[in-house]
């Protein structure tokens, strides 16, 4: 148990639809991520938020947004749904804004379905 | 773009044997090179954070090193239990502010007693 919580653990949804997924990190983590694992592509970055201040974007559509609350929890939004979204979804956390040299803590993960 | 390659794809190795495999980065602006361990139902477990050409780094029966003016880092694991089975995941960072990491699709390693 890494100590990151998603929540839910599974989404169905239908396509044109707009849902939130919910992460906690570890206690003391200021930095949390997000990535989108597709099929058959590897885990890609969407954005980082560190200590509620956005910090870095990856390939993020703009459908999507995110942001981080003062308690340290992040959501990310994602609207107007297609078929093509259809994944799992990953929160990670780190302690520090230096990410790339901590490890990051990855939570269990969202798998969303869009019909 | 920022291209990070695994080889192989995949990897059946027989219980007791040793096996390495390879990830291939960006030798520019480098920064850091990351080695996760994702099973099945679980999510990715750091392995190591490697930042230092020449880097050699250990935990168990598990090494990895990094070439950074090459842009490649191996990871070892020495004699092979079932519980290694698992899809191993490197992932490259080129600093300039931005903390995300960018993976490989990984190598998905077989253990077969």
């Amino acid at each position: 148990d890494s100590g990151v919580t998603q929540t839910p653990k599974h989404l169905i949804t239908a396509t044109g639809q707009r849902v939130t997924l919910r992460c906690s990190p570890r206690s003391g983590d200021l930095s949390v991520y997000w990535y989108q694992q597709s099929l058959d592509q590897g885990l890609q970055f969407l954005i980082q938020y560190y200590n509620g201040e956005e910090r870095a974007k990856g390939n993020i559509l703009e459908r999507f947004s995110a942001q981080q609350f003062p308690d340290l929890h992040s959501e990310l939004n994602l609207s107007s749904l297609e078929l093509g979204d259809s994944a799992l979804y990953f929160c990670a956390s780190s302690v520090e804004a230096g990410g790339a040299y901590n490890e990051q803590f990855f939570g269990p993960g969202t798998r969303l379905t869009v019909l | 773009i920022l291209n990070v390659e695994q080889s192989p794809q995949s990897l059946h190795v027989q219980e007791g044997d040793s096996t390495n495999f390879t990830c291939s980065f960006p030798s520019s602006n480098f920064y850091a090179l990351h080695w996760y361990r994702w099973e099945t139902a679980k999510s990715p477990e750091a392995l190591f954070v490697m930042t230092l050409n020449g880097d050699e780094k250990k935990k168990g029966r598990i090494s990895a090193t990094l070439n950074t003016k090459e842009g490649y880092s191996y990871l070892y694991i020495k004699g092979s239990q079932p519980e290694d089975s698992a899809t191993y995941l490197c992932a490259f960072n080129s600093g300039g502010g931005a903390d995300g990491l960018t993976f490989g699709k990984g190598t998905h390693l077989i253990i077969q007693p």
